[in-house]
């Protein structure tokens, strides 16, 4: 089984600041996949950013980069320049990396996720 | 502009009731899923389906059961809701096998 570990419950950082949130995984898979969601106050999950295990390219959207780092088995979300909006609950996810055995029916991971907070 | 819809946002109920949350997606998925959040906990499953009538159990099964009778509608039910059933309850849905994972706006339960 897989696990999901997000050691720091809550954060909080001024706005423009840079923001590091930390994630670290437990699996014997060779591929998957991770995620970073995005969960607003009373809004819907979305997702921020998705990495795959076989790349070793880590995955960039905008502000929003990750340090993926496989033999250690670690993934950080870094959000630079950090806007009001970026208020939110954050969940790193895990998803084994589909199978034709299982007819690519996978679940996600969660962790326990992080509660950050911009500071105007 | 896909959607995942939950029948309520908020439900108060009293322990002991039969208790029916909803969840309707319109991307013609083939994958339901039933998560529970609890603060300090993240997300966990209860269930999920991977076609009609098809259900798995997840991590968290106990005290639920669900139903799927038609592709669009994955509903939870909680038999006999109890007060450590009090959480909200996200519903997610998506295309295997490369497809994105799509979350309903949540219901929070209360079970008084």
């Amino acid at each position: 089984a897989q696990t999901v570990t997000q050691s720091q419950p809550e954060m909080s950082v001024q706005e423009a600041e840079t923001v590091t949130l930390s994630c670290t995984y437990d699996t014997s898979e060779n591929n998957y996949y991770l995620f970073w969601y995005k969960q607003p106050p009373s809004r819907q999950m979305i997702l921020v950013i998705r990495q795959e295990a076989y790349k070793q390219q880590n995955a960039t959207e905008n502000r929003f980069s990750v340090n993926f780092q496989k033999a250690a088995k670690s993934f950080s979300l870094k959000i630079s320049d950090s806007q009001l909006g970026d208020t939110a609950m954050y969940f790193c996810a895990f998803m084994k990396h589909v199978s034709i055995s299982n007819f690519g029916n996978e679940k996600l991971t969660f962790g326990t996720g992080t509660r950050l907070t911009i500071i105007p | 502009d896909v959607k995942v819809t939950q029948s309520s946002r908020y439900l108060v109920k009293r322990t002991g009731e039969k208790v029916f949350l909803e969840c309707v997606q319109d991307m013609d998925h083939e994958n339901m899923f039933w998560y529970r959040q609890d603060p300090g906990l993240g997300l966990r499953l209860i269930y999920f389906s991977y076609d009609v009538k098809m259900k798995e159990k997840g991590d968290i099964p106990e005290g639920y059961s669900v139903s799927r009778e038609k592709k669009e509608r994955f509903s939870l039910i909680l038999e006999s809701a109890s007060t450590n059933q009090t959480s909200m309850y996200l519903c997610a849905s998506r295309q295997p096998p490369a497809g994105g994972w799509f979350f309903g706006p949540g219901t929070r339960l209360t079970v008084l």
